[in-house]
């Protein structure tokens, strides 16, 4: 069964720092790009991040470009976020979500994850 | 980037009726490269629709996609009470990846 497992979310402070992890099983993790989606308390979706399935391309919204670093480990199947200096309106729950293929970053979101909660407050 | 406008914002509706959910594109979306996707409360989204009107693995047949260039639609045709939830559209042609505001489909 393809999955995706979020962790890593919580409670952050302003200007603080959070790593969100993504564990891929069940596909051949290294064959397809990952994007990152967030959603915040009753809105809509918003892109956030994407990356290539070498991990070499990697893409960002502009509001959280120079902040926010994607990587990925192949060997691991785990997708990261760095989110750094956060802001209270990074306050959402964040989505793992799998590429319908290589493509990145305007891609169709096949698989999504449960998605992992980050809440910026001081 | 491509802004897409989603109406209505709530349609409420009776079971066995036929719900029209629109998506308008500000620029044309080339390959149909359009997707629509059904959220419930409490869960991560889930594709329905891809290239405007490809059902994904799984979807029931009253779920349909159309549309091209910048006016697409997805249909219900016979609503069932399991489909209370918010639909969105995302368009996938170019950077950046952009979704609708939603739609929110209640069922009396």
């Amino acid at each position: 069964e393809v999955q995706l497992l979020e962790s890593g979310g919580g409670l952050g402070e302003p200007g603080g720092s959070l790593r969100l992890s993504c564990a891929a099983s069940g596909f051949t993790f290294s064959n397809y790009a990952m994007t990152w989606v967030r959603q915040a308390p009753g809105k809509a979706l918003e892109w956030v991040s994407g990356i290539g399935n070498s991990g070499g391309d990697t893409y960002y919204a502009d509001s959280v470009k120079g902040r926010f670093t994607i990587s990925r480990d192949n060997s691991k199947n785990t997708l990261y976020l760095q989110v750094n200096s956060l802001r209270v309106e990074d306050t959402a729950i964040y989505y793992c979500t799998r590429g319908a293929g290589v493509r990145v970053p305007a891609a169709l979101l096949e698989v999504w994850g449960q998605g992992t909660l980050v809440t910026v407050s001081s | 980037e491509i802004v897409l406008t989603q109406s209505p914002g709530t349609l409420s509706l009776s079971p066995g009726e036929r719900a029209t959910l629109s998506c308008r594109a500000s620029q044309i979306v080339s390959y149909n490269y359009l997707g629509w996707y059904q959220q419930k409360p409490g869960q991560a989204p889930r594709l329905l629709v891809y290239g405007a009107s490809l059902r994904a693995t799984g979807i029931p047949d009253r779920f349909s996609g159309s549309g091209s260039g910048t006016d697409f639609t997805l249909t219900i045709s016979r609503l069932e009470p399991e489909d209370s939830a918010v639909y969105y559209c995302q368009q996938y042609d170019r950077s950046p990846l952009t979704f609708g505001g939603g739609t929110k489909v209640e069922i009396k």
